[in-house]
């Protein structure tokens, strides 16, 4: 299967700084690029659908002046959590998909925030 | 997008066939039936996903009845590194405007 990274794998900042969180595709090109978030014990969340060149789309809920999300290339997006503050401490989650006729989406291996 | 309904837990023992349900009595005729897992504090891995035939590849079988209100995840020989919390999921293709919609999944444990 295709390959999705994230950078970083975790991350502790203090409150009210921003971090960015970066999701790659390494062996395919992925016109859209999907963020979630997970808390402990429970079921992930979908947060925002970024298409490649374009704005991306936020779920109901989901602030997107708080989370800023890039997909600058077929290969690239990111996630800017700003202003961070203690409940925005999460499992932050990317997937990709490439578009094609298959059409399955691939996960990253997360990053862990901790905001203290 | 259809919602599903799994159990929340399931034992197994290892070397066993895990069959794992899942209900989506609404789903529609464009819906594909997706599974994934995620291995604790790991992000979800695919695992098979299927329109209305049964499907295989080399980690499980995916059976899905005829009228495709339902299926089931068959791990033919499960092992102590497939426990994980396994996640059926009905969409519409994304060109379709499809999502995937995770619910709470099925806790899996596979025993020695």
């Amino acid at each position: 299967g295709a390959v999705v990274s994230q950078h970083p794998s975790w991350v502790i900042c203090k409150s009210g700084t921003s971090v960015k969180i970066e999701c790659r595709s390494l062996d395919f090109q992925a016109t859209t690029m999907f963020w979630y978030r997970q808390f402990p014990k429970q079921s992930l969340m979908l947060m925002a659908t970024s298409n490649e060149g374009s704005k991306a789309t936020y779920e109901q809920g989901v602030e997107k002046d708080k989370f800023l999300i890039n997909h600058a290339s077929l290969t690239l997006s990111t996630l800017t959590v700003t202003s961070a503050h203690p409940e925005d401490s999460s499992f932050y989650i990317c997937s990709a998909n490439s578009g094609a006729s298959t059409d399955t989406q691939y996960f990253g291996p997360g990053t862990r925030l901790t905001v203290l | 997008d259809a919602k599903t309904t799994q159990p929340p837990s399931m034992d197994c023992a290892e070397g066993r066939a895990a069959n794992l349900p899942c209900n989506h009595s609404t789903i529609s005729g464009n819906e594909y039936v997706y599974w994934y897992r995620q291995i604790h504090s790991q992000g979800p891995q695919y695992i098979i996903h299927g329109l209305k035939n049964n499907e295989t590849n080399e980690m499980a079988s995916l059976i899905i009845t005829e009228d495709r209100k339902s299926s089931t995840l068959i791990l033919p020989h499960a092992t102590l590194r497939d426990t994980a919390v396994y996640y059926c999921i009905v969409r519409v293709p994304y060109n379709q405007g499809g999502k995937l919609i995770f619910g709470q999944g099925t806790e899996l444990s596979v025993k020695p």
